[in-house]
């Protein structure tokens, strides 16, 4: 079956150090996103891409950057992570064309000390 | 800034008994609609899209949508333990993005 899936799905780092998570994906879609989810703050966007080399900034994007190489990955890297990046992670994706409904992936848990 | 407002929670509803959420967003032109549920440490999981003014029905939800009055909602018939989460409510606001309202939790009591 086709599925979205997320690694490492917990990551302790310490401050300044690079992060890079994992976002695959095998339905062929063309849209992917990028989420955190903290309390008081529901769901907010970080990056999305809406194809190969196309990528684009969301609402808390400072920190973050992404790169789109193929249809099947978007990672997401933190330069130098801080402890204000300590969140849950999680990646979507959605076919684009027909739809526009968004399917996400399981999450990681970053913690950043 | 785009908004997706939802009713404050939390939402504890009787077993049986039908769940009510209630969601308003800012931008009149909005096209699409949906409802996530989520778990307590789950990711989202898409129940519910809606398009077009009125009732969508799927099994014991239903979607209704007012876009003259900027509003969706979600009904859930004969609650069960099972449907105590946090909802989602997100609409497309331009191309492909969804902005996400706060969530409600509901609570179903046995």
């Amino acid at each position: 079956d086709a599925e979205i899936t997320q690694s490492p799905r917990h990551k302790i780092t310490e401050t300044g150090r690079q992060v890079t998570l994992a976002c695959h994906q095998t339905w062929n879609h063309n849209n992917m996103f990028w989420y955190r989810q903290d309390l008081g703050h529901g769901l907010r966007l970080i990056h999305y891409s809406y194809g190969v080399q196309d990528t684009n900034k969301g609402e808390v994007s400072d920190g973050y950057s992404v790169s789109r190489s193929n249809t099947e990955d978007l990672p997401l890297t933190l330069e130098s992570a801080a402890s204000s990046q300590t969140s849950v992670y999680f990646c979507a994706s959605s076919e684009g064309t027909l739809s526009y409904e968004q399917y996400f992936g399981p999450g990681t848990r970053l913690t950043v000390t | 800034q785009k908004e997706v407002e939802q009713n404050s929670g939390p939402l504890s509803v009787p077993e049986g008994a039908i769940a009510s959420l209630n969601c308003t967003y800012s931008d009149r032109g909005s096209q699409s609609f949906f409802w996530y549920r989520q778990y307590s440490g789950k990711s989202p999981e898409l129940i519910m899209s809606i398009y077009s003014n009125g009732d969508k029905e799927d099994g014991r939800f239903t979607a209704q949508l007012n876009k003259a009055s900027q509003y969706v909602s979600l009904l859930i018939r004969d609650s069960q333990p099972s449907d105590s989460a946090t909802y989602l409510c997100a609409v497309r606001f331009g191309d492909y993005k969804l902005s996400f309202g706060a969530g409600t939790t509901v609570t179903v009591r046995a």
